[in-house]
């Protein structure tokens, strides 16, 4: 099933920090997360593994909440860059290899 | 020096003819995809093929049939277009070494509209 992302949508004035929700009602491998600017391909920031540390891309971090099936984006300090939409992906156990995808955070940071 | 590349990058038809879309990766990975993005972006996999043989294939009207002739390529055609297939469609591809934690790098894209 496709993992559920909170909010829709997040409008950040430059410096300031938001975080970024990813649930799922299955199990947990793994979640990955993406940004995708306007017009371009989804990128790879960082994989969140069972049983596995916080990551950190840049100023960016996300964590990975096993028993609730979670992870959080955590985007501190944001800059004009970091706009564009995050998408979680997950990897439940016995789905080998297959990305689902929530639904997107659209984020606009302003100066 | 692009590391997935697909052609061609804008494809505008009309219902009921046939197209392909090509894709390239120079990463030396084993598995590519095909993902459909539509209108409210919603990413959703279509295929996976590992080393040329057909791994995911998820509910795709069968008027889609990817083709893998090398594990570096993978097209996809599509029959009979309908308004419905209007999406812009990505490949990826990843080494699969690990299926449960490889990276997925995506190409540009593209898009398809059908008129």
């Amino acid at each position: 099933q496709q993992p559920v992302q909170s909010p829709q949508a997040v409008i950040l004035r430059e410096g300031e920090d938001a975080v970024i929700n990813c649930s799922s009602s299955k199990a947990l491998y793994s979640v990955h997360w993406y940004r995708q600017k306007h017009g371009e391909a989804p990128v790879f920031l960082m994989i969140l593994l069972k049983g596995g540390e916080q990551m950190r891309h840049e100023k960016i971090s996300a964590s990975f909440n096993e028993k609730k099936q979670q992870s959080s984006l955590y985007l501190t300090a944001s800059q004009l860059s970091y706009s564009g939409t995050y998408f979680c992906g997950t990897v439940s156990s016995g789905n080998t290899g297959k990305l689902i995808f929530g639904q997107g955070t659209t984020l606009q940071v302003k100066p | 020096d692009t590391a997935v590349s697909q052609t061609p990058k804008y494809l505008v038809t009309q219902m009921g003819n046939d197209k392909s879309i090509k894709c390239e990766q120079n990463l030396g990975h084993d598995t590519m995809y095909w993902y459909k993005q539509d209108s409210k972006k919603f990413l959703k996999i279509m295929f996976s093929y590992n080393n040329k043989e057909l791994i995911i294939n998820e509910t795709v009207p069968n008027r889609f049939s990817p083709k893998s002739p090398d594990k570096a390529h993978l097209n996809l055609h599509i029959n009979s277009l309908e308004l419905g297939d209007s999406a812009v469609y990505f490949c990826a591809s990843s080494h699969l070494t690990d299926p449960f934690t490889d990276t997925q790098y995506f190409g540009p894209g593209t898009r398809l509209t059908v008129l």
